[in-house]
């Protein structure tokens, strides 16, 4: 079984566009991260929810919205899509907020043309 | 902001040779991580660290976190190919437990 899952793989889309990726763990998790790895392979911590609630907002563009409609899930809206978009996103889940073992995605390949 | 550097970037040797991976920053974690990301997929952890001068082994790999818990290392020996892979350090820090990673050290293991 799959413990934290991403969807898609890869998505390829113009700039200017809107588009979501959907992550969903089941680990029982109570806390959700989403993660950007850039060309360079630098891990960016994005945002990161406890029970739902938002925990961590790095300075990240308003165009990015997480939503988490329950603790299993934790999805990244992106609008209005730029070449700067262009990484690896990675979805992550621990136990709670305390208990810093991650466990990661398998990441989502974005490529803004 | 916490800042980790990690040493060298790049790292190419003969199966065989030992390394050691260098993780250092200013500020001062309450704990380190060690993480190994293989291509196409997502870091996965290796171990932490928590007390300052702590020495933790995992087989071939050793890991140490500094007496001022503002660094780490990670010592292998005897490589493999299978141990090619980018080793990730992560300091956890501040007041929400955010995870502050270092850029990375690209291993490649030749056979």
């Amino acid at each position: 079984d799959t413990a934290v899952s991403q969807t898609p793989k890869y998505l390829v889309t113009q700039m200017g566009n809107d588009k979501s990726i959907k992550c969903e763990q089941n680990l029982g998790h109570d806390t959700m991260y989403w993660y950007k790895q850039d060309s360079k392979k630098f891990l960016k911590i994005m945002f990161s929810y406890n029970n739902k609630e938002l925990i961590i907002n790095e300075t990240v563009p308003n165009r990015f919205s997480p939503k988490s409609p329950d603790k299993a899930h934790l999805n990244l809206h992106i609008n209005s899509l730029e070449l700067g978009d262009s990484a690896v996103y990675f979805c992550a889940s621990s136990q709670g907020l305390f208990y810093n073992e991650q466990f990661f995605g398998p990441g989502t390949r974005l490529t803004v043309l | 902001t916490q800042l980790l550097e990690q040493s060298p970037q790049f790292l190419s040797i003969q199966e065989g040779e030992n390394l050691t991976v260098y993780c250092n920053s200013s500020s001062v974690f309450s704990s380190l991580q060690w993480y190994r990301q293989e291509p196409g997929e997502g870091p996965v952890l290796l171990v932490t660290v928590v007390t300052g001068g702590e020495v933790k082994k995992l087989k071939r790999l050793t890991f140490q976190f500094g007496d001022a818990r503002k660094d780490s290392s990670l010592h292998i020996t005897a490589a493999q190919p299978g141990d090619t892979g980018l080793y990730l350090c992560a300091g956890v820090g501040g007041s929400n437990y955010k995870l502050t990673f270092g850029k990375g050290t690209l291993l490649t293991v030749n056979p």
